[in-house]
């Protein structure tokens, strides 16, 4: 079955890019009916949708985050990776990697089936 | 601030039955499909109910969920020790841009 796992730095320091990845395994990063997203997670509070996307190059990002944002996919390695410019002490969080599968029934039809085990990130000098 | 209110905690004894409400607007459970995710404590979440009302493989039918205009309803019946989670409705807004929004959360309690 398919899993996921997020790697990288655990502390990155203001101002600086954030860079994290995800491995998919037992499955493909180039399946047609999956998006590929970032969620997160501060510590003691709820879950915060980041962006998705396809292996067709279709993104959606957080308003909130879009500037700021770049969700990219790698075929020849099975990954999947997030970049967030410009860090703060707010985006300090548990970051979580997640597939988002499409349904087919026609329209916003897709939840978050898998999910890796996340990777916290302190945004700290 | 999410867009999605649910409660933030809710209580019942092994065995009882717990309903976690998720209250939206039109522009996202009102026009799009509502699923439930369960967040035991220091895990990651897990996929309950996807379309409203489907359960994925492996989830007991003690877990259901439905929908009626701008809110969803997710039940817990005979409830157990283990069920002791965080609850996340999650859905579509589709307002301006498509953003992914989930619900402030429920704690569920097995007194």
């Amino acid at each position: 079955q398919v899993q996921l796992q997020e790697s990288g730095p655990g502390l990155v320091k203001p101002s600086q890019t954030l860079s994290l990845t995800c491995t998919v395994s037992g499955g493909s990063v180039s399946s047609g009916n999956s998006y590929w997203s970032w969620i997160r997670q501060p510590a003691g509070e709820g879950l915060e949708w980041i962006g998705r996307r396809h292996t067709s190059g279709s993104t959606n990002y957080n308003p909130s985050l879009k500037s700021r944002v770049t969700i990219s996919v790698d075929t020849s390695k099975n990954q999947f990776s997030l970049t967030l410019t410009s860090v703060t002490a707010a985006d300090t969080a548990m970051y979580y990697c997640a597939r988002l599968n499409y349904y087919g029934s026609g329209g916003w039809d897709d939840a978050f089936d898998i999910w890796g085990q996340g990777t916290m990130v302190t945004v700290s000098s | 601030q999410s867009v999605l209110t649910q409660p933030p905690s809710v209580s019942a004894a092994p065995g009882q039955k717990v309903t976690i409400s998720c209250s939206g607007s039109s522009s996202n459970i009102g026009n799009n499909y509502v699923s439930w995710y369960q967040q035991l404590p220091g895990t990651a979440p897990k996929l309950l109910i996807y379309e409203n009302n489907k359960r994925p493989s492996g989830i007991p039918d003690r877990f259901s969920g439905s929908k009626s205009g701008t809110s969803a309803t997710l039940d817990i019946t005979g409830l157990q020790t283990g069920d002791e989670a965080d609850y996340y409705c999650g859905t579509w807004d589709t307002s301006l841009s498509a953003n992914y929004v989930f619900g402030t959360g429920t704690k569920v309690t097995v007194l």
